[in-house]
């Protein structure tokens, strides 16, 4: 595609469900990561994968959190059993290799639990 | 230490002024590095990229200091479409990927 693609841009759920947000990335970008950002915050790193593996999952703020890449393109943040702190902008971004090559942002899914 | 640590602002400046911006980095190690620019409630993107010799595009120049872990950003002859938050970004290397973020500086240029 011409751009990294989210889905869906809003998400408003209900405390305790289980939620997808989708990221489809530039076309080739074998690097993909996955931000979040609060209201009025900078970027907190969650993920990031080289191809389809994930080789540092520390970012992620608990066990609720999980993350894949398949095929060296889409990836999926699940996040279950939200709770109200989940709220936020999720942006994913790739680039064509992990070092020295900018990494282009999708618009972000903003996700309010209430 | 932060990572990558950045005077939040906001810094208020007329039109046409010279603003600077600072950003420190904790890891020697660091291999790349970036400015982005993002506006309010839009995503990041790329403004430049700083290179050791330091590097200018138009009214945009960075610089980097790696002895002093240290990147600057020069803004001359401010726009009233520069107003954002500038984000400094740091690539660790080695066996991390992730772009480390900085908490960003903002930027509001009047007229």
């Amino acid at each position: 595609g011409a751009g990294v693609s989210q889905s869906p841009s809003n998400k408003v759920t209900e405390k305790g469900k289980d939620v997808e947000l989708r990221c489809d990335p530039i076309s080739g970008h074998t690097a993909l990561y996955w931000y979040r950002q609060s209201l009025g915050q900078g970027l907190e790193f969650l993920i990031y994968f080289q191809g389809n593996s994930a080789p540092d999952k520390s970012g992620l703020p608990s066990d609720r959190f999980s993350a894949e890449r398949t095929g060296g393109s889409v990836s999926t943040l699940t996040i279950q059993r939200t709770q109200q702190e989940d709220s936020a902008v999720y942006l994913c971004a790739s680039s064509l290799a992990l070092w020295n090559t900018e990494a282009f942002f999708g618009q972000g899914t903003r996700l309010t639990v209430v | 230490r932060k990572e990558v640590e950045q005077d939040p602002g906001p810094f208020n400046v007329p039109e046409g002024a010279t603003v600077a911006f600072n950003c420190t980095y904790s890891n020697s190690a660091s291999q790349s590095f970036f400015w982005y620019r993002q506006d309010c409630r839009k995503e990041p993107k790329l403004l430049m990229s700083v290179y050791s010799s330091g590097n200018e595009d138009g009214r945009f120049t960075a610089q980097l200091n790696r002895a002093s872990q240290y990147i600057s950003l020069l803004i001359r002859d401010s726009k009233l479409s520069d107003s954002a938050t500038y984000l400094c970004v740091v690539n660790p290397g080695g066996s991390q990927g992730n772009l480390i973020f900085g908490k960003g500086t903002k930027l509001s240029v009047k007229p």
